[in-house]
């Protein structure tokens, strides 16, 4: 069974500072892995997405992430955070039937942006 | 021109009552899904429909029923709601064949949904 963990339920950066969220994920096929960004009171919108071709995924918002089969991982990063960056992120691995995609999530990490 | 949209976005109701939850997508996907987050934030898949046929079942209790009357609707039914049913549900579709966006699921606003 696939899975991911993410590392550090809450993360709290200033602006202008490095963003780093971190998921490591288990899988037993090449895996497919996303990074959702969920505001408060709303839906989850796909922040990026790896599936196999080059290892740095660039998303949306300035984020950006690298698949390290090595170590399993899939941690996101941004330059410099913004307020406007302050969400739950989640991490997801995807397991493809061919005629449903069943999204496994990590438990989230809510980041924090202060002045 | 909302992709994934469901409808009611804020439901409170009584324990006991039976509520409906609808989803519609105009992405022309052809697998829509419906997924629980729990009051801890924590996403599961609850079921999954391609082109109105049932492909996932997540050991949901028999109170929820979900209903395709085509591959762009999905429908969440819930019979005698119990406090524990409160939570946020999310509607999703993708097209798992497709070579361009197969395994990117693309989910709708979500629906509060309070039992008291």
């Amino acid at each position: 069974a696939q899975s991911v963990t993410q590392l550090g339920s809450h993360v709290s950066v200033s602006e202008g500072a490095l963003v780093l969220l971190r998921c490591n994920y288990s899988s037993s096929v090449p895996p497919y892995l996303f990074w959702y960004v969920q505001y408060p009171n709303q839906g989850l919108q796909l922040l990026l997405k790896y599936t196999s071709a080059a290892t740095l995924v660039k998303g949306i918002n300035g984020f950006e992430a690298e698949f390290k089969k090595s170590e399993t991982s899939f941690h996101l990063t941004k330059p410099s955070a913004h307020m406007s960056d302050a969400a739950e992120y989640f991490c997801a691995v995807s397991d493809n039937t061919g005629t449903a995609s069943k999204l496994t999530f990590g438990t989230g990490t809510r980041l924090q942006v202060t002045l | 021109d909302t992709a994934v949209s469901q409808t009611p976005k804020y439901l409170v109701t009584q324990m006991g009552n039976d509520k409906s939850i609808k989803c519609e997508q105009n992405l022309g996907h052809d697998t829509m899904y419906w997924y629980k987050q729990d009051s801890k934030k924590f996403l599961k898949i609850m079921f999954s429909y391609n082109n109105k046929e049932l492909i996932i079942n997540e050991t949901v209790p028999n109170r929820f029923s979900p209903k395709s009357p085509d591959k762009a609707h999905l429908n969440l039914h819930i019979n005698s709601l119990e406090l524990g049913d409160s939570a946020v549900y999310f509607c999703a579709s993708s097209s798992p064949r497709s070579s361009i966006s197969g395994n990117t699921i693309y989910f709708g606003e979500g629906s509060w949904l309070t039992v008291v």
